[in-house]
């Protein structure tokens, strides 16, 4: 069993809709939950970051974390053409730093 | 949010030279710095973890004496790939944090290509 599973897409999804991005992960102590972008050919940027059960949001973006289902997930909100792009998921341990990477999720939004 | 710089952004080198990669935090003090590889349509693979002063610990599979890790100070590590060859071309990226429970932050990667 990987230790951060993420559906390979591509999702596609409408420009304006939501998007909904899955993970899940193996490690139940796993400690802090990341989500970042990836453009082809450019390093991950880091758009959200959740510690806690439950629903972050920043702007556009929710991260929900459910630590008893192992299972973190990302919203995007009114998706844009320019929010096409691999979504990692990312998860560390804790008590030290090593962070796991899913294979990540292409998102693909139409016009 | 914090700033690691990655240079060369890409390099281009015949097998069996050697290729060194720079990763600086600019803004902040980088305890840990972490060097991923990322072939084409795959994710992260952790190489090694680098902490400053000590010696880099290697994933498995990961040759330590073809892949020299040094980071010498709080801001800088460096990544040598010695005898480079083919297989080798690849996406590089560092990554750094400050404290044990930081997000992570990307140099901009370095694209190598081994001809």
């Amino acid at each position: 069993q990987k230790e951060v599973e993420q559906n390979s897409g591509p999702l596609s999804v409408p420009e304006g809709a939501i998007a909904s991005l899955n993970c899940t992960y193996s490690d139940r102590g796993s400690q802090s939950f990341f989500w970042y972008r990836q453009y082809s050919g450019k390093s991950p940027e880091l758009i959200m970051f959740i510690y806690s059960n439950g629903d972050k949001e920043d702007g556009r973006f929710t991260a929900q974390l459910n630590k008893a289902s192992q299972y973190v997930s990302l919203l995007i909100r009114d998706s844009q053409p320019s929010d096409s792009a691999t979504y990692l998921c990312a998860v560390q341990p804790g008590g030290y730093q090593k962070v796991t990477f899913g294979t990540g999720t292409k998102l693909q939004v139409i016009p | 949010g914090a700033v690691v710089s990655q240079h060369p952004s890409w390099v281009i080198c015949k097998s069996g030279t050697s290729v060194k990669i720079e990763c600086r935090s600019l803004d902040f003090q980088a305890t840990t710095m972490f060097w991923y590889r990322q072939f084409p349509k795959q994710s992260l693979m952790l190489m090694a973890t680098s902490n400053e002063g000590s010696k880099a610990t290697y994933e498995q599979g990961v040759e330590k004496d073809k892949f020299l890790i040094n980071h010498a100070s709080l801001t800088l590590s460096t990544l040598t790939v010695t005898s480079a060859h083919p297989e080798d071309s690849s996406f590089y990226i560092c990554s750094a944090s400050s404290s044990s429970n930081e997000k992570l932050f990307f140099g901009s990667g370095t694209q190598l290509s081994v001809l």
